[in-house]
């Protein structure tokens, strides 16, 4: 069946330091593929997004590549600030996810 | 314009009390949605609408009933809520379904 798994929080990280987030999905199709986060106490806001096969999506120094032969979209980042301490969902999407259904999410925490 | 509205943004309610979400957009988005979210849990699918019709229907209680009166709003409305019911609403809206999803802030809902 269809599925995504993200690796599993809280991330715990020293500001600057680098940053990924795994994020791998089983489709039968080719689903476009999202990051959303979620900022302490707020809704859902899109990051990023990749709609084909070695597309790049990126947004706020944030970057992930659709990579078609691996089935994943991990999320990473060069220097992350404390202000990027969230939740950061990934969400396949598309003809063979039709349950629009998220993956688990991870925390990160960035500290000073 | 990027923008989803909710209200409330918080809303307290007895057992046997009768509410409503509003949720209203203006990006000429053709699909609606509602979604539930606990505490440090990823957001559930409720219900979809595309094009003012009902097309999803996660397995929904009945004391949740959702509404589509144009194209722009969405509601739900709620009646005989259990405490168990006690979340955080969230309201998307896409241009299509494949399209990135768009979230409101959230109505974060007690029943007591």
């Amino acid at each position: 069946g269809n599925s995504v798994t993200q690796m599993e929080g809280p991330v715990t990280l020293s500001e600057e330091a680098f940053l990924t987030i795994n994020c791998t999905y089983t489709a039968t199709g080719y689903p476009s593929l999202f990051w959303y986060v979620q900022y302490p106490g707020e809704g859902l806001q899109l990051l990023l997004k990749a709609t084909k096969a070695d597309d790049k999506g990126s947004n706020k120094g944030f970057e992930a590549t659709y990579r078609k032969e691996t089935t994943s979209f991990h999320l990473e980042k060069g220097s992350v600030q404390v202000s990027d301490s969230a939740v950061f969902l990934c969400a396949p999407k598309g003809d063979n996810f039709n349950k629009f259904y998220f993956g688990s999410g991870t925390k990160l925490n960035v500290k000073p | 314009d990027t923008e989803v509205t909710q209200t409330p943004k918080h809303l307290v309610m007895g057992m046997t009390n009768k509410k409503s979400l509003k949720c209203e957009q203006h990006m000429g988005h053709r699909a609606m949605y509602w979604y539930k979210q606990k505490a440090k849990k990823p957001p559930e699918l409720m219900f979809v609408y595309s094009y003012e019709k009902l097309s999803i229907n996660e397995s929904v209680p009945s004391r949740f009933s959702p509404e589509c009166p144009n194209s722009s709003l969405l509601n739900l409305h709620l009646h005989a809520l259990q405490p168990e019911d006690s979340a955080l609403y969230l309201c998307a809206s896409s241009q299509d379904f494949m399209g990135a999803q768009y979230f409101g802030p959230g109505t974060r809902l007690l029943v007591l």
